[in-house]
């Protein structure tokens, strides 16, 4: 099974709104990485932040991490209709451990930001 | 950079042919991973060298798949013989040594078994 789960699955909003994504997973891990896909492409990354931080922003994304609650988000902020496109989260497991040193991805959510 | 590069970018292929996959990873990075992608399954990871050396292969479905490099420039994916439910976006991805590193993905092979 996946170990990242995004919530929602789907988000349709208008241009200028906040997008905010969720993901759940399930082992403890060394970081968390949010990646982007545009339709017919490859994954870009967005962003990686590690076990022992909180939060972290980059340009007009803000990632938390709550490693009690195993979970994460993604907020993306004064949407634009180029920020449509399908975003997983991913998680690089902690040593020792069956998923240490490789990324395992969510299912992702779908976002489609309106003009 | 030109980044991660695979070939081809579409593969049709009649069933029970030899397939093979290409990928060409970023200059000095050190990890490189197979992952294939499908609506059902998601993201899946294959198999993923460190240094040239295969380290987890677990995720190969089966004896079909094999995945070898050669050196550190150069990595192929080979399916033998194909099957239509091999039919996915297969993606070839690479990193640098040390965990806050990000991958790279190159563009993706669609792969068609017909």
């Amino acid at each position: 099974s996946q170990q990242g789960e995004e919530d929602p699955q789907a988000l349709s909003i208008q241009e200028g709104e906040n997008a905010t994504m969720n993901c759940s997973y399930k082992t403890s891990i060394n970081n968390l990485q949010w990646y982007r896909q545009n339709s017919g492409r490859g994954l870009v990354h967005l962003i990686l932040i590690r076990s022992n931080e909180r939060e972290k922003h980059s340009g007009r994304l803000r990632v938390t991490l709550d490693t009690s609650k195993k979970s994460s988000s993604l907020l993306i902020t004064a949407s634009r209709a180029a920020d449509t496109a399908s975003y997983f989260c991913a998680t690089d497991g902690q040593a020792g451990g069956t998923s240490y040193g490789k990324l395992t991805f969510g299912q992702g959510t779908i976002l489609t930001v309106h003009p | 950079d030109a980044g991660v590069i695979q070939s081809p970018r579409h593969e049709v292929t009649e069933m029970g042919q030899e397939v093979t996959l290409r990928c060409k990873p970023i200059s000095g990075h050190d990890y490189l991973f197979w992952y294939r992608q499908t609506m059902m399954r998601g993201l899946e990871l294959l198999i993923y060298f460190n240094n040239n050396v295969p380290i987890d292969d677990s995720g190969m479905p089966e004896d079909r798949f094999s995945a070898k490099m050669p050196n550190a420039s150069f990595s192929t994916l080979k399916i033998q013989p194909s099957e239509p439910r091999d039919s996915a976006v297969y993606f070839c991805a690479s990193r640098r040594q040390g965990r806050t590193y990000g991958y790279t993905f190159g563009s993706g092979t669609r792969l068609t078994v017909v």
